[in-house]
């Protein structure tokens, strides 16, 4: 069974402050997507990254593809209450493959 | 644009009935997918389709069934239904080409069933 372990399942911050949720595997993804979902609604997508090592920038979202393929992170710096929503990753095994989601992580920005 | 429709939004059912939960996409996208959602869970993939005629089993396919006939349709039928598969079941789509990398998921607003 391919496994996506998302950390932390829950994070309760402060506005302002800066926070980090990881997204790992034992195996190495083809690509890895960042999803974001609000109550009562589908996810949305952030961003694809599909090279190791590769950075990608959203305004205070920044995502890391680990060099080997196998983790990515998601950073957010100074965390406003807009940002509050469940954020997931899915990860591709191979090419044009199905995505599997990670648990997801539940963020609460309290002004 | 309406992208993925998905209905009902919400139905309780009582153990042992049957239903089919619709999805419709107006993308033509290739990709179709069914996830349920559970609480601490994230999405767990149903079944996906790659094309019509063409479905697969996801992580959880025990309970349910699909079928593609077209390229816009991919409805989700649960022949008895069980208190298990209470949850919040989202329809996907995607347009990937043949060797490229798996593209952006539009998912419908969900479907949030209950069984009694």
């Amino acid at each position: 069974t391919q496994l996506l372990e998302q950390s932390p399942q829950f994070l309760s911050i402060q506005e302002g402050e800066n926070l980090t949720v990881y997204c790992n595997s034992s195996s190495v993804f083809s690509s890895l997507q960042w999803y974001r979902q609000e109550p009562g609604e589908g996810p949305v997508l952030l961003v694809t990254v599909v090279t190791g090592g590769e950075v990608k920038k959203l305004k205070r979202l920044t995502f890391q593809f680990g060099d080997a393929r196998k983790d990515s992170s998601l950073h957010i710096t100074a965390a406003q209450p807009g940002d509050t929503g469940l954020y997931l990753c899915a990860g591709a095994y191979n090419q044009g493959g199905k995505l599997i989601f990670g648990q997801g992580t539940e963020l609460s920005v309290k002004p | 644009n309406a992208g993925v429709t998905q209905t009902p939004k919400f139905r309780i059912l009582k153990i042992g009935q049957s239903m089919t939960l619709q999805c419709t996409q107006d993308m033509n996208h290739n990709y179709m997918y069914w996830y349920r959602q559970d609480p601490g869970m994230g999405l767990k993939l149903i079944y996906y389709s790659v094309g019509a005629g063409i479905t697969d089993k996801g992580e959880v396919p025990n309970g349910y069934n699909v079928s593609r006939s077209t390229t816009e349709d991919f409805p989700l039928r649960l022949e008895l239904a069980a208190p298990s598969q209470t949850s919040v079941y989202f329809c996907a789509s995607s347009y990937s080409k043949g060797g490229g990398n798996t593209g952006e998921l539009f998912f419908g607003e969900g479907s949030r069933l209950t069984v009694l």
